[in-house]
């Protein structure tokens, strides 16, 4: 069974600061790594994607991606409470299913 | 023009009705899905389809039955609806390969009563 863990939080951030949200997946099959935003009552939108071992940014956002611990991270820079919204962790198998598998998510509140 | 569109986004029915919920994108992807978001918030995947080819299956109970009439459309049709099908139901597609990015739809928003 492939799981992909999240905190589910809240995870509370004063504005400015750096909002770290983490994920684990368990299945070392996997290929790509996905982070997607949910505002309350509206659908996942995607936020960054990455592959590679190591950091990508992208703005404000960094993901970190470290396969040997099964562990991908975001870095939410300068928080603004505009991104106060459920942080969606999702991992990729490829292949011909091409399956995404979601985390239950990280709920952040950024406190102006 | 809104990429991945579903409707109707509110759907509010009784226990033992049938309804379908249908979806459509105009992004050229050859791959859709149906996704199940309880309210938990946890978002599992139910069906999807490659080129109308049915390729993931979930345990899902044989009253939902997913229909591709051609690689842009991916209806959900549900049978006898039961409370526990509440729910929230996302359409989504994705051109597949190793990024296999997934744009979802609004969601449509089943409650049955």
């Amino acid at each position: 069974q492939k799981e992909v863990e999240q905190n589910s939080g809240p995870l509370s951030v004063p504005e400015g600061a750096i909002a770290s949200l983490n994920c684990t997946y368990s299945d070392r099959g996997s290929q790509s790594f996905f982070w997607y935003r949910q505002y309350s009552g509206k659908s996942p939108e995607l936020i960054m994607f990455i592959y590679s071992n190591g950091d990508k940014e992208d703005g404000r956002f960094t993901a970190q991606l470290n396969k040997a611990s099964q562990y991908v991270s975001l870095l939410i820079r300068d928080s603004q409470p505009s991104d106060s919204a459920t942080y969606l962790c999702a991992v990729g198998y490829g292949g011909a299913t091409n399956k995404l598998i979601f985390g239950t998510g990280t709920l952040l509140a950024v406190q102006p | 023009d809104t990429a991945v569109s579903q409707t109707p986004k509110y759907l509010v029915t009784q226990m033992g009705n049938d309804k379908s919920i249908k979806c459509e994108q105009n992004l050229g992807h050859d791959t859709m899905y149906w996704y199940k978001q309880d309210s938990k918030k946890f978002l599992k995947i139910m069906f999807s389809y490659n080129n109308k080819e049915l390729i993931i299956n979930e345990t899902v109970p044989n009253r939902f039955s997913p229909k591709s009439p051609d690689k842009a459309h991916l209806n959900l049709h549900i049978n006898s609806l039961e409370l526990g099908d509440s729910a929230v139901y996302f359409c989504a597609s994705s051109q597949g390969g190793t990024e296999n990015t997934i744009y979802f739809g609004e969601g449509s928003w089943l409650t049955v009563v």
